[in-house]
């Protein structure tokens, strides 16, 4: 079955650090990758994404993903973290020939000051 | 409207009852979705339209959930015969879409919080 998982459930940081997020999913054929952040208090909204092309995609807020096709993988990545980055973060995947978008379990991450 | 639209906002039920939940989508967005999201149990997929129609309903829980969207606009998500267990945050969201299928870019509602005592 189609699935969506994330690896690390509470990831806890000080600022400045750097942060990767685990994402892998499994699914055949062409896929569409995303990553969507949900800041304390708001709704989800969409950090990145992959459709096709260079597999190193850039977001807002500096926010990068990698899509290793090998390792059915689509970590994100930021070199140095804020505490205003403090959100729950979610990878989502769909074949390119459906709109069925399967999300992960999210990940928790907080940022401390 | 600008963004997605649900209501209500929060829904305290009794076991029993039934309830639903509607979503007003962003306009000219021909897919709206349906998620429920639960502590720890991340983003559930429920069901999605295309236009009127639903590609995929695969997500609906059990046969007390359904849904339809009318005039390629408005849905309503009704559970019947609440459950403490249908408790949750159900979310709403819209997306362009065309030749069956969507961007995969959604747009999400604050969501409606169903609690059942």
């Amino acid at each position: 079955a189609q699935s969506v998982s994330q690896h690390n459930h509470h990831v806890i940081l000080s600022e400045a650090a750097s942060l990767e997020l685990g994402c892998n999913y499994s699914y055949g054929g062409t896929v569409n990758l995303f990553w969507y952040v949900q800041y304390p208090g708001q709704h989800l909204q969409l950090l990145l994404k992959y459709f096709s092309g260079d597999p190193l995609v850039k977001g807002i807020k500096g926010f990068e993903a990698e899509f290793i096709k090998s390792k059915f993988s689509f970590n994100l990545r930021k070199p140095s973290v804020q505490w205003s980055d403090t959100a729950e973060y979610f990878c989502a995947a769909k074949t390119s020939n459906t709109g069925k978008l399967i999300f992960g379990q999210g990940t928790t991450l907080q940022v401390k000051p | 409207g600008a963004g997605v639209s649900q209501s209500p906002s929060n829904k305290v039920t009794e076991k029993g009852k039934d309830v639903e939940l509607r979503c007003d989508p962003i306009s000219g967005h021909t897919a709206l979705y349906w998620y429920r999201q639960s502590l720890g149990q991340g983003l559930e997929f429920l069901i999605y339209f295309q236009g009127n129609s639903a590609p995929d309903k695969s997500g609906l829980p059990s046969d007390r959930f359904s849904a339809e969207r009318t005039g390629g606009s408005v849905s309503t998500l009704t559970i019947q015969r609440t459950q403490q267990e249908d408790s949750a945050v159900y979310l709403c969201a819209s997306s362009w879409g065309g030749a069956g299928v969507t961007t995969g870019e959604l747009f999400f509602g604050e969501g409606s919080r169903l609690t059942v005592l």
